[in-house]
């Protein structure tokens, strides 16, 4: 079974600072990791993906993430912080072993100070 | 390319009665899978479609239910309404779950059970 954490349920950073939200993963088989952002009464949407190769994942708005085995995490990096980065962020894991479903971690809301 | 639709957006129910929610996936997508997010559980998974077939089932009674038709759009179904079944009900489709393609969200469908 997989599960993933993510570090603080609220995060706050200044406009044009760095952003990391922290996200760690436990499973038993490979991962394909996933980070998605949700604007308020809107869907999911995918920001980046990881399934195989390149460790560090660039995704869409400037954020990427980066892969570490030996630490299980996939945190999300952005290194300077817009407004419009304002929303909830969701990691998610799930696996090619037959139970392809995505397991959600509990979010973390993203406020930019002006 | 249409993205992955739901209706209705906005349902409104009584306990006791029970509701059909629908699902048109990105076209040539022949996975789909239905979420239940709310303030208290998060996301948490209900099941998955890959060509009419349930492959997956989450943790949830059987007054969810769930079909995919040859077209691969999907309706889910509940029976028996309860308070506790109010949240965003969301649908993604994906190519091939199973080799790390990735999930496409649809908006949602916002339940209110009064």
């Amino acid at each position: 079974a997989q599960s993933v954490t993510q570090l603080g349920s609220h995060v706050s950073v200044s406009e044009g600072a760095l952003v990391l939200l922290r996200c760690n993963y436990s499973s038993s088989v490979p991962p394909y990791l996933f980070w998605y952002v949700q604007y308020p009464n809107q869907g999911l949407q995918l920001l980046l993906k990881y399934t195989t190769g390149a460790t560090l994942v660039k995704g869409i708005n400037g954020f990427e993430a980066e892969f570490k085995k030996s630490e299980t995490s996939f945190h999300l990096t952005k290194p300077s912080a817009h407004m419009s980065d304002a929303a909830e962020y969701f990691c998610a894991v799930s696996t090619n072993f037959g139970n392809e479903k995505l397991t959600f971690g509990t979010g973390t809301r993203l406020t930019i100070i002006p | 390319k249409a993205g992955v639709t739901q209706t209705p957006r906005y349902l409104i129910k009584t306990r006791g009665q029970q509701v059909t929610l629908s699902c048109s996936p990105i076209s040539g997508h022949r996975s789909v899978s239905w979420y239940q997010q709310t303030p208290g559980q998060g996301l948490q998974f209900l099941f998955e479609y890959f060509s009419e077939t349930q492959r997956n089932k989450g943790n949830f009674p059987g007054r969810f239910s769930g079909r995919q038709f040859s077209n691969s759009r999907s309706e889910m179904n509940v029976s028996t309404l309860e308070l506790g079944d109010s949240a965003l009900y969301l649908c993604a489709s994906s190519q091939n779950p199973g080799q790390g393609h990735g999930y496409t969200f649809g908006s949602g469908t916002r339940l209110t059970v009064v």
